[in-house]
């Protein structure tokens, strides 16, 4: 089955840097990866999604790439923030499977 | 609209009692998951549903029940609770289809003693 895996595990910045979370994934089936931010005591939020028919997407500072032969894709977060502090959640879907399997995660802190 | 709305937040329970959490969505959505989080671990499914009457049993299944008898609910049960159980329990939801994202609740804390 599909396997994902996320690094790193702990991202610190400064603040106005960029922070990049890489993933890769195990099936070459695989056509969907949202990425999910979660903040404290919160649940997943989605906050960008590729599919793969498209080798980027951005959304303000937010950006995510996929490279489809390698089997990896990346988010870019640019000019960071005090509220991009959060743990960021990569995942990968089969289209018409009914499940979708997540990286474990990474927890970014944004630092003054 | 309230998307997804989980009950309880928190819950104590002590081995052996039993409990059931409910997830309760109100965008008509076909689909629905419930995962459980833990450090280090991410997101593992438990259980989902594809549809009203339907359930079909995730990555770590055992322990838990489930139930969708409205399309709306979908209710998660720990028949005899271990403190293994011990854990932050999340619901989705999403429609049918491929390529479609899911919509996550807050949460319940649950903690087994």
């Amino acid at each position: 089955g599909e396997n994902v895996e996320q690094h790193p595990s702990t991202l610190s910045v400064q603040e106005g840097d960029s922070a990049v979370i890489k993933c890769t994934y195990s099936d070459s089936a695989s056509n969907y990866f949202p990425w999910y931010k979660q903040e404290l005591g919160k649940g997943p939020q989605l906050i960008i999604d590729i599919r793969s028919n498209v080798g980027e997407k951005k959304d303000q500072r937010i950006a995510v790439t996929l490279n489809k032969t390698a089997k990896h894709f990346s988010l870019h977060i640019t000019e960071t923030q005090p509220e991009d502090s959060a743990v960021y959640f990569c995942a990968a879907s089969i289209f018409r499977d009914d499940k979708i399997i997540f990286g474990k995660g990474t927890r970014l802190h944004i630092l003054p | 609209n309230a998307g997804v709305t989980q009950t309880p937040k928190f819950r104590v329970l002590k081995t052996g009692q039993s409990m059931t959490l409910l997830c309760a969505q109100d965008m008509n959505h076909e689909y629905m998951y419930w995962y459980r989080q833990d450090p280090g671990m991410g997101l593992r499914l438990i259980h989902y549903s594809v549809g009203e009457g339907t359930t079909a049993k995730g990555e770590v299944p055992d322990g838990y029940n489930v139930s969708r008898l409205k399309k709306q609910n979908f209710l998660l049960g720990l028949e005899s609770a271990a403190p293994s159980q011990t854990s932050v329990y999340f619901c989705a939801s999403r429609f049918q289809g491929g390529n479609q994202p899911q919509h996550f609740g807050d949460g319940t804390r649950l903690s087994i003693l």
